[in-house]
Protein backbone atom coordinates (compact mmCIF):
# COMPACT_ATOMS: atom_id res chain seq x y z
CA UNK A 1 0.00 0.00 0.00
CA UNK A 2 0.79 3.34 -0.32
CA UNK A 3 2.61 4.40 2.76
CA UNK A 4 4.99 7.27 4.04
CA UNK A 5 7.94 5.96 6.76
CA UNK A 6 9.21 9.06 8.76
CA UNK A 7 12.11 8.78 11.75
CA UNK A 8 13.26 9.37 14.32
CA UNK A 9 9.23 9.35 16.17
CA UNK A 10 10.70 11.89 19.08
CA UNK A 11 13.67 13.98 19.12
CA UNK A 12 15.00 16.23 22.04
CA UNK A 13 17.73 19.02 21.47
CA UNK A 14 19.12 21.09 23.49
CA UNK A 15 18.35 25.25 22.18
CA UNK A 16 20.50 25.83 19.35
CA UNK A 17 21.57 22.81 18.03
CA UNK A 18 20.61 21.11 15.01
CA UNK A 19 17.38 19.02 14.13
CA UNK A 20 16.76 16.89 10.74
CA UNK A 21 13.69 14.38 10.53
CA UNK A 22 13.67 12.40 7.48
CA UNK A 23 10.97 10.96 4.92
CA UNK A 24 10.52 7.85 2.68
CA UNK A 25 8.16 6.37 0.48
CA UNK A 26 8.19 3.21 -1.27
CA UNK A 27 6.90 4.57 -4.05
CA UNK A 28 7.35 7.99 -6.39
CA UNK A 29 5.34 11.08 -5.37
CA UNK A 30 4.02 13.77 -6.81
CA UNK A 31 5.23 15.83 -4.37
CA UNK A 32 5.93 16.02 -0.86
CA UNK A 33 4.37 18.22 1.60
CA UNK A 34 5.42 19.54 5.15
CA UNK A 35 3.41 20.66 7.85
CA UNK A 36 4.24 21.58 11.55
CA UNK A 37 1.21 21.05 14.84
CA UNK A 38 1.91 22.60 17.71
CA UNK A 39 0.26 20.72 21.16
CA UNK A 40 -3.64 21.22 21.10
CA UNK A 41 -3.20 22.82 17.46
CA UNK A 42 -3.69 21.60 13.87
CA UNK A 43 -1.20 20.48 11.06
CA UNK A 44 -0.35 23.71 9.44
CA UNK A 45 1.15 23.60 5.76
CA UNK A 46 4.91 25.18 5.58
CA UNK A 47 6.19 23.94 2.17
CA UNK A 48 5.77 21.75 -1.04
CA UNK A 49 8.42 20.42 -2.95
CA UNK A 50 7.66 19.61 -6.52
CA UNK A 51 10.68 18.62 -8.46
CA UNK A 52 13.54 15.89 -8.08
CA UNK A 53 16.50 16.81 -5.87
CA UNK A 54 14.39 20.33 -4.98
CA UNK A 55 15.89 22.02 -2.36
CA UNK A 56 14.12 24.88 -0.78
CA UNK A 57 14.63 27.55 2.96
CA UNK A 58 12.76 28.94 4.92
CA UNK A 59 14.81 31.22 7.46
CA UNK A 60 16.57 28.52 9.26
CA UNK A 61 14.65 25.27 7.70
CA UNK A 62 15.87 23.34 4.72
CA UNK A 63 14.04 21.15 2.60
CA UNK A 64 15.17 18.36 0.29
CA UNK A 65 13.53 16.18 -2.51
CA UNK A 66 15.09 12.98 -3.17
CA UNK A 67 15.88 12.42 -6.78
CA UNK A 68 14.08 9.32 -7.14
CA UNK A 69 11.33 11.75 -5.57
CA UNK A 70 10.78 9.07 -2.71
CA UNK A 71 12.39 10.76 0.64
CA UNK A 72 12.31 13.91 2.02
CA UNK A 73 14.30 15.58 4.63
CA UNK A 74 13.74 18.63 6.89
CA UNK A 75 16.59 20.37 8.63
CA UNK A 76 16.57 22.81 11.41
CA UNK A 77 19.77 24.73 12.03
CA UNK A 78 19.81 26.17 15.60
CA UNK A 79 16.64 25.46 17.11
CA UNK A 80 14.84 27.73 19.16
CA UNK A 81 12.13 26.88 21.71
CA UNK A 82 9.51 27.95 19.08
CA UNK A 83 10.08 25.02 17.26
CA UNK A 84 8.36 22.67 19.53
CA UNK A 85 6.00 20.64 17.75
CA UNK A 86 5.36 17.93 15.44
CA UNK A 87 6.82 17.99 11.95
CA UNK A 88 4.56 15.71 9.48
CA UNK A 89 6.07 15.18 5.98
CA UNK A 90 3.24 14.27 3.46
CA UNK A 91 2.95 12.51 0.58
CA UNK A 92 1.09 12.93 -2.47
CA UNK A 93 0.50 9.84 -4.25
CA UNK A 94 -0.87 10.51 -8.06
CA UNK A 95 -2.70 8.33 -10.11
CA UNK A 96 -5.85 10.26 -11.21
CA UNK A 97 -6.97 11.77 -7.98
CA UNK A 98 -4.29 12.92 -5.65
CA UNK A 99 -4.07 11.12 -1.97
CA UNK A 100 -2.15 12.59 0.78
CA UNK A 101 -0.71 10.37 3.08
CA UNK A 102 1.21 11.58 6.29
CA UNK A 103 4.03 9.97 7.72
CA UNK A 104 3.59 9.39 11.65
CA UNK A 105 5.77 12.44 12.51
CA UNK A 106 8.49 13.72 14.40
CA UNK A 107 7.88 15.51 18.35
CA UNK A 108 10.43 17.90 18.64
CA UNK A 109 10.78 18.80 22.09
CA UNK A 110 13.51 21.93 22.76
CA UNK A 111 14.98 22.73 25.94
CA UNK A 112 16.40 26.10 26.81
CA UNK B 1 -12.13 33.22 4.26
CA UNK B 2 -12.71 31.53 7.78
CA UNK B 3 -11.00 28.92 6.34
CA UNK B 4 -12.16 24.86 7.03
CA UNK B 5 -14.94 24.73 9.84
CA UNK B 6 -15.45 21.86 11.91
CA UNK B 7 -18.01 21.38 14.19
CA UNK B 8 -18.48 20.30 17.65
CA UNK B 9 -15.27 20.65 18.49
CA UNK B 10 -15.28 18.58 21.40
CA UNK B 11 -17.85 15.65 21.73
CA UNK B 12 -18.51 13.17 24.58
CA UNK B 13 -20.88 10.29 24.24
CA UNK B 14 -21.62 7.34 25.43
CA UNK B 15 -20.59 3.71 23.63
CA UNK B 16 -23.43 2.77 21.23
CA UNK B 17 -24.42 5.94 20.53
CA UNK B 18 -24.27 7.68 17.06
CA UNK B 19 -21.73 10.12 16.33
CA UNK B 20 -21.85 12.98 13.81
CA UNK B 21 -18.94 15.41 13.12
CA UNK B 22 -19.53 17.59 10.31
CA UNK B 23 -17.07 19.88 8.06
CA UNK B 24 -17.42 22.95 5.53
CA UNK B 25 -13.91 23.34 3.50
CA UNK B 26 -13.01 26.51 2.19
CA UNK B 27 -14.90 27.75 -0.88
CA UNK B 28 -13.85 26.82 -3.85
CA UNK B 29 -11.98 23.88 -2.49
CA UNK B 30 -12.81 20.44 -4.81
CA UNK B 31 -10.86 18.14 -2.82
CA UNK B 32 -11.65 16.90 1.21
CA UNK B 33 -9.80 14.69 3.27
CA UNK B 34 -11.09 13.41 6.80
CA UNK B 35 -7.93 12.42 9.25
CA UNK B 36 -8.43 10.64 12.95
CA UNK B 37 -5.25 11.43 15.13
CA UNK B 38 -4.25 9.10 17.79
CA UNK B 39 -0.72 9.10 19.99
CA UNK B 40 -0.68 5.62 18.63
CA UNK B 41 -1.41 5.46 14.66
CA UNK B 42 -0.65 8.79 13.94
CA UNK B 43 -2.72 10.82 11.41
CA UNK B 44 -4.29 8.43 9.47
CA UNK B 45 -6.35 9.21 6.54
CA UNK B 46 -10.33 7.81 6.66
CA UNK B 47 -11.67 8.64 3.24
CA UNK B 48 -11.40 11.39 0.64
CA UNK B 49 -13.29 13.37 -1.64
CA UNK B 50 -13.27 15.17 -4.95
CA UNK B 51 -16.08 17.44 -6.59
CA UNK B 52 -18.00 15.47 -3.91
CA UNK B 53 -17.04 12.22 -5.03
CA UNK B 54 -15.47 9.35 -2.63
CA UNK B 55 -12.13 8.51 -4.51
CA UNK B 56 -11.17 6.43 -1.82
CA UNK B 57 -12.49 5.02 1.26
CA UNK B 58 -9.94 1.93 2.35
CA UNK B 59 -8.79 4.07 5.25
CA UNK B 60 -12.39 4.02 6.54
CA UNK B 61 -11.76 1.54 9.80
CA UNK B 62 -14.89 -0.46 9.45
CA UNK B 63 -18.59 0.08 8.49
CA UNK B 64 -19.64 1.79 11.74
CA UNK B 65 -18.11 4.79 9.95
CA UNK B 66 -19.76 6.04 7.01
CA UNK B 67 -18.97 9.83 5.42
CA UNK B 68 -21.45 11.57 2.66
CA UNK B 69 -20.67 14.77 0.96
CA UNK B 70 -23.51 16.21 -0.49
CA UNK B 71 -22.68 19.75 -1.80
CA UNK B 72 -19.57 21.65 -2.51
CA UNK B 73 -19.57 23.37 1.18
CA UNK B 74 -20.71 20.28 3.63
CA UNK B 75 -19.00 17.06 4.53
CA UNK B 76 -20.27 14.52 7.62
CA UNK B 77 -18.11 11.50 9.14
CA UNK B 78 -21.12 9.13 10.94
CA UNK B 79 -19.93 6.81 13.51
CA UNK B 80 -23.17 4.47 14.78
CA UNK B 81 -22.03 2.96 16.71
CA UNK B 82 -19.40 4.65 18.75
CA UNK B 83 -17.22 2.67 20.84
CA UNK B 84 -13.97 3.50 22.82
CA UNK B 85 -11.71 2.85 20.67
CA UNK B 86 -12.91 5.72 18.12
CA UNK B 87 -11.92 8.33 20.79
CA UNK B 88 -9.56 10.36 18.87
CA UNK B 89 -9.14 13.94 17.41
CA UNK B 90 -11.14 14.08 13.54
CA UNK B 91 -9.48 16.43 11.29
CA UNK B 92 -10.69 17.64 8.28
CA UNK B 93 -9.01 19.03 5.47
CA UNK B 94 -9.91 20.75 2.28
CA UNK B 95 -7.52 21.42 -1.17
CA UNK B 96 -7.73 22.04 -4.69
CA UNK B 97 -7.39 18.71 -6.50
CA UNK B 98 -4.34 20.01 -8.45
CA UNK B 99 -2.24 18.89 -5.10
CA UNK B 100 -1.41 22.06 -3.53
CA UNK B 101 -1.14 22.70 -0.03
CA UNK B 102 -4.16 21.01 2.43
CA UNK B 103 -6.02 23.44 5.06
CA UNK B 104 -6.89 21.49 8.23
CA UNK B 105 -9.78 22.40 10.15
CA UNK B 106 -9.42 23.03 14.16
CA UNK B 107 -10.62 19.13 14.45
CA UNK B 108 -13.36 17.61 16.57
CA UNK B 109 -11.87 15.74 19.76
CA UNK B 110 -13.85 12.77 20.13
CA UNK B 111 -14.22 10.88 23.48
CA UNK B 112 -16.49 7.60 23.91
CA UNK B 113 -16.68 6.41 27.13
Amino acid sequence: GQQVMQIPQYQHVQEGEDFTTYCNSSTTLSNIQWYKQRPGGHPVFLIQLVKSGEVKKQKRLTFQFGEAKKNSSLHITATQTTDVGTYFCAGMFSGGYNKLIFGAGTRLAVHP
Amino acid sequence: DAGVIQSPRHEVTEMGQEVTLRCKPISGHNSLFWYRQTMMRGLELLIYFNNNVPIDDSGMPEDRFSAKMPNASFSTLKIQPSEPRDSAVYFCASTYSSGTEAFFGQGTRLTVV
